[in-house]
């Protein structure tokens, strides 16, 4: 299957500091990419839907100038967590899909374990 | 709105048992997707089965089931002769259709498999 690379597997950054997560795809061209929260033992939350070329689409109550998505090429999209406080810790998860098929699976990068001290 | 319920927040059963994992959905669309994802404690997200929902024959996937009833929108997932790998958080979850990419998950099963 399609490989999605996220990095880095893991931060630790101190409050108040910007931190970058990239997600890639590494065989295949991804015109969509998600972004997920996922809290201990919950479920995956979407955050927001990255577009190739265009502002990303964020969920209800979901901090745009936060979490800065940037999806500048067709196989990368990064997440900015800016001035990161401990409340922002969390597993941020992307996945990509690829087009035109809408039962194809989403594939998942690695997941980033944020920590903010 | 789509929505995903699993009604099983944790379930057990013995190594080379079989067990059933429940699932049950709400969507308006008629063409859609549903699928079964393991989260293993490593925390990578794993596609156990797909479905697709004008398909009425139900998909299998080695040791790996479903239980595809549309008119009930139910989707459960058996594992037969199920193994030590197979512990994981389990995620149903439902793909829209009419050109949405975005996924619905279900809060997740927490399967352990007891030797």
């Amino acid at each position: 299957g399609a490989v999605v690379s996220q990095h880095p597997s893991w931060v630790i950054c101190k409050s108040g500091t910007s931190v970058k997560i990239e997600c890639r795809s590494l065989d295949f061209q991804a015109t969509t990419m998600f972004w997920y929260r996922q809290f201990p033992k919950q479920s995956l939350m979407l955050m927001a839907t990255s577009n190739e070329g265009s502002k990303a689409t964020y969920e209800q109550g979901v901090e745009k100038d936060k979490f800065l998505i940037n999806h500048a090429s067709l196989t990368l999209s990064t997440l900015t967590v800016t001035s990161a406080h401990p409340e922002d810790s969390s597993f941020y998860i992307c996945s990509a899909r690829t087009t035109g098929f809408l039962n194809t699976e989403a594939f998942f990068g690695q997941g980033t374990r944020l920590t903010v001290v | 709105a789509q929505t995903v319920t699993q009604s099983q927040p944790e379930m057990s059963v013995q190594e080379a048992e079989t067990v059933t994992l429940s699932c049950t959905y709400d969507t308006s669309e008629n063409n859609y997707y549903l699928f079964w994802y393991k989260q293993p404690p490593s925390r990578q997200m794993i596609l156990v089965i797909r479905q697709e929902a004008y398909k009425q024959q139900n998909a299998t996937e080695n040791r790996f089931s479903v239980n595809f009833q549309k008119a009930a929108k139910s989707f459960s997932l058996k594992i037969s002769d199920s193994q030590l790998g197979d512990t994981a958080m389990y995620f149903c979850v439902l793909g829209g259709g009419a050109g949405s990419y975005q996924l619905t998950f279900g809060k997740g099963t927490k399967l352990s498999v007891i030797p």
